[in-house]
């Protein structure tokens, strides 16, 4: 079935660029999201790519889509300590609406 | 626009008890899902409704888990009876044009 892989844990300086990284192995995934989870709380939406797009900025948040590699990326500029949170990818194929989730990236912002 | 609502927020109870949670999903959104999170881990998908219909139920633990989609919105989740590995956050989540988005969740211990 479906995988999606993430690195466990980042640390990173306030104010320093943040990149969490998402592998999956479903080539027919068609909307790629990253939802953030702070203690205590539920998953919240902070973006999310379709399938033919190579980027996406949103503010602060820029996604990267490699589909050749089937890579995922996060970047996250100026980091400030709000931002400390367990980040999730999560990949959807197509007619389906089935979410895979990876384990989660907990990042850490040293102040 | 209203978010997901669940409750409890949380429970606590004994082994071999039931327990109940409710969600309501956000109006509108015809899709609803049950996730269980266990602590450090991703959502895991339980059940996912369309409507008041269930489209995957793969995951669900039939002997014990039971899920129902009242008139296709609301819908509560039961574990009857509960073991101690079912110590978990449940979370519900539904989804409307491509986005989705979470309740609070509810924590569950079993003791």
């Amino acid at each position: 079935g479906e995988d999606v892989e993430q690195s466990l844990f980042l640390s990173v300086r306030e104010g320093d660029s943040s990149v969490i990284n998402c592998t999956y192995t479903d080539s027919s995934s068609t909307y790629l999201y990253w939802y953030k989870q702070e203690p205590g709380a539920g998953l919240q939406l902070l973006t999310y790519i379709f399938s033919n797009m190579d980027m996406k900025q949103d503010q602060r948040l820029t996604v990267l889509l490699n589909k050749k590699d089937k890579h995922l990326s996060l970047r996250i500029a100026d980091t400030q300590t709000g931002d400390s949170a367990i980040y999730f990818c999560a990949v959807v194929t197509s007619g389906t609406y089935k979410y895979i989730f990876g384990t989660g990236t907990r990042l850490k912002v040293l102040a | 626009e209203a978010g997901v609502a669940q409750s409890p927020r949380y429970k606590i109870i004994e082994k071999r008890q039931s327990v109940a949670f409710w969600c309501n999903p956000i109006s509108g959104h015809a899709t609803l899902y049950w996730y269980q999170q266990i602590l450090g881990q991703g959502p895991k998908l339980l059940i996912q409704f369309q409507n008041n219909g269930v489209v995957d139920d793969s995951q669900l633990p039939k002997d014990r888990f039971s899920a129902e989609r009242l008139k296709g919105v609301d819908s509560t989740l039961k574990i009857q009876p509960a073991k101690l590995e079912d110590s978990a956050v449940y979370l519900c989540a539904s989804t409307g044009r491509n986005e989705q988005f979470f309740g609070p969740g509810t924590r569950l211990t079993v003791l």
